[in-house]
């Protein structure tokens, strides 16, 4: 079963900040948020992960609702590499094994 | 490090031949990952090790997937006999075992495998 729930598809203007919901709503307290993406042709890409507070790297930032039921993952300024399906996962600490769902496939226009 | 590496790349064999998919994961990590991915089902987790021993083969699809990993630095998966459903692209990933630093798997480029 789904625990996430992500739009199929979403478009963002190239330059502009990429933000891609997840819903996570069944999420339990002791289980984390990551997010991957998947680049065509190629294995997926870890980009990061959180548990509640928000965190941020050099590829993106992760906003975590207090409540804990939704995410968004952000890149800042998208370009056309940016391109790709991402995924929103959730996981226990603990859990080595990661199931990945449908995920959002991002277009970035020039 | 030169990632997690797959060969081949590309296969492709007849149907009722074996096939034999390889995986060198990343050196320190003691997690190997190995996945499925197709445009019907996504990608799908068939088994998974840590510290050389399988873990969970649940999602090892039927008795003709069987994967081993006889050292730290090597895996593989083979299918005895394929068939054309088989065809998917099989990716590998490993990473250390959750310390509470994890920075997610690393994944290979994959294995195209087509069964004509």
């Amino acid at each position: 079963d789904a625990k996430t729930t992500q739009p199929p598809s979403m478009d963002c203007a190239e330059g502009r900040a990429a933000n891609l919901p997840c819903n996570h709503s069944t999420i339990s307290g002791n289980e984390y948020v990551y997010w991957y993406r998947q680049i065509h042709s190629q294995g997926p890409q870890y980009i990061i992960h959180g548990l509640k507070n928000n965190e941020t790297n050099e590829m993106a930032s992760l906003i975590i609702t207090e409540d804990r039921k939704s995410s968004t993952l952000i890149l800042p300024h998208a370009t056309l590499r940016d391109t790709a399906v991402y995924y929103c996962i959730v996981r226990v600490r603990g859990d080595d094994k990661i199931i990945f769902g449908k995920g959002t496939r991002l277009h970035i226009l020039p | 490090d030169a990632g997690v590496i797959q060969s081949p790349r590309h296969e492709v064999t007849e149907m009722g031949q074996e096939v034999t998919l390889r995986c060198k994961p990343i050196s320190g990590h003691n997690s190997l990952f190995w996945y499925r991915q197709t445009m019907m089902r996504g990608l799908e987790l068939l088994i998974y090790f840590n510290n050389n021993v399988p873990i969970d083969d649940s999602g090892m699809p039927e008795d003709r997937f069987s994967a081993k990993m006889p050292n730290a630095s090597f895996s593989t998966l083979k299918i005895q006999p394929s068939e054309p459903r088989d065809s998917a692209v099989y990716f590998c990933a490993s990473s250390l075992w959750w310390t509470g630093d994890h920075y997610g798997y690393t994944f290979g480029s994959g294995t195209r495998l087509t069964v004509v």
